[in-house]
């Protein structure tokens, strides 16, 4: 298994621009979630999804937008990219589990710089 | 959600054993106690988790206090790969939203060879 990647691993945005992060998940899990880290704090839930078709606002939302068509792909789309979206974007999916952990499994990483 | 409380640095000496704290004085009985750590340029990854009685499993054990206010991760013999912050987060396991977590700051751990 591949596990949760996402693409790109690096992206240089300007003001104004639009993109879209990829992220997938082999492990056959309902769950799927985007989080924003931003330097030296925690990690700040942006979007989550509990299953294909079916999102739900995070924290964070304002200025992204998502979509869950199928189990295994969680797109983030950016619009109108703005300086404070300067970030590490994780994707992470996780499953209802026997043990109640619902242990989430995070991806590497995009690190996006809007300028 | 109930917060948690963690120092903002701890430091260890390699193959020393090593207590990392978290207090939680407002935890209800529904919520879980998580341990994440991430490792420096990757994403978080899952240590251990508990209700109300001890755990142990390959990474890690944890000790939950009696009256579940605080919570301590052990890492039996720290080694430089354990270098990094780790995350002290309750998840409530009631309702429709049980599956979602709350990262604080966390505890950055360094480990001395």
């Amino acid at each position: 298994n591949a596990g949760v990647t996402q693409t790109p691993k690096f992206r240089i945005l300007k003001i104004g621009q639009s993109m879209t992060l990829q992220c997938a998940q082999d492990m056959n899990h309902n769950y799927m979630y985007w989080y924003r880290q931003d330097p030296g704090m925690g990690l700040k839930l942006i979007y989550y999804s509990v299953g294909a078709g079916i999102t739900d606002k995070g924290e964070v939302p304002n200025g992204y937008n998502v979509s869950r068509s199928t189990t295994e792909d969680f797109p983030l789309r950016l619009e109108l990219a703005a300086p404070s979206q300067t970030s590490v974007y994780f994707c992470a999916s996780s499953y209802s589990s026997t043990d109640r952990s619902y242990e989430q499994y995070f991806g590497p990483g995009t690190r996006l710089t809007v300028t | 959600d109930a917060k948690t409380t963690q120092p903002n640095s701890m430091e260890s000496n390699e193959e020393e054993p090593v207590h990392l704290p978290c207090n939680h004085s407002t935890i209800s009985g529904t919520d879980y106690i998580h341990w994440y750590r991430q490792l420096p340029s990757q994403g978080p990854e899952y240590v251990i988790h508990g209700l109300t009685s001890n755990v142990n499993n390959r990474m890690a054990s944890l000790a939950i206090a009696e009256d579940r206010k605080s919570s301590t991760l052990i890492l039996h013999r720290a080694t430089l790969r354990d270098a990094a912050v780790y995350y002290c987060i309750l998840r409530d396991a009631r309702g429709g939203s049980n599956y979602k977590l709350t990262f604080g700051k966390g505890t950055l751990l360094t480990v001395n060879p």
